[in-house]
């Protein structure tokens, strides 16, 4: 069964916490993306990533930080320094950047 | 930087023929044209993706002129569950690294209604 998980479903974060949200894929993919999504709005792109152990910033990155150790997985880290961090994150991935983008199932954040 | 105009909202019937329009004129030489679909809480599902012409699959149509600054998304006979934001994708050349991304716009919210 392949394609794109992201995990928690849902995940609640206090004050000043950092929480990172999972995002594994089995398709062998090398390009993977991290996006924003406010409610009513597009997608923003915070991350993304080419080839493993490199990444780039998207047009929002202030607040969030990545790592690619491994082609299957692109974590990302919401920091306390994202002083707005409730919306609905998905992830994606892609064979070539210029190939179709294939999307998880999204993880919601919501501030406590 | 490369991006798209998409009218903010449509609405139809059930059984009608949609045809949603987006307009690109930076699109580079290079550059195919894709389109997603989202319902509220999930992630974009690839619809159909061009580059010239017309390419047609079993859930829609696309038509791209000769000049390529636009691209229309056609749904044929469209359901209650055809109901959702449409995307319009082209990409994009970073400046300061060359590395390429594809650009979401603001999408069109289509309505179908009984």
């Amino acid at each position: 069964d392949g394609g794109i998980t992201q995990s928690p479903k849902y995940l609640f974060r206090k004050e000043g916490q950092n929480v990172t949200l999972s995002c594994e894929q089995n398709l062998n993919h090398d390009a993977m993306y991290w996006y924003r999504q406010d409610p009513g709005q597009g997608l923003r792109l915070i991350y993304y990533s080419q080839i493993v152990n490199d990444f780039q910033k998207g047009d929002i990155a202030e607040g969030y930080s990545v790592s690619r150790e491994k082609k299957e997985s692109f974590p990302l880290t919401v920091t306390s320094a994202q002083k707005n961090p409730t919306a609905f994150y998905l992830c994606a991935s892609s064979n070539t950047p210029q190939e179709t983008q294939y999307f998880g199932p999204g993880t919601r954040l919501l501030v406590l | 930087l490369a991006k798209t105009t998409q009218p903010i909202s449509m609405d139809s019937y059930e059984g009608q023929e949609v045809n949603i329009t987006c307009s690109h004129n930076n699109i580079a030489t290079n550059d195919y044209i894709t389109w997603y679909q989202q319902f509220p809480s999930q992630g974009p599902r690839f619809i159909i993706q061009g580059y010239k012409t017309k390419v047609t699959n079993e859930v829609a149509s696309l038509f791209i002129p000769a000049d390529r600054k636009s691209s229309t998304l056609s749904l044929p006979r469209v359901s209650l569950s055809d109901t959702a934001v449409y995307y319009c994708l082209v990409g994009d050349i970073s400046k300061t690294d060359s590395s390429y991304k594809l650009i979401f716009g603001s999408g069109t919210r289509l309505l179908v209604r009984p």
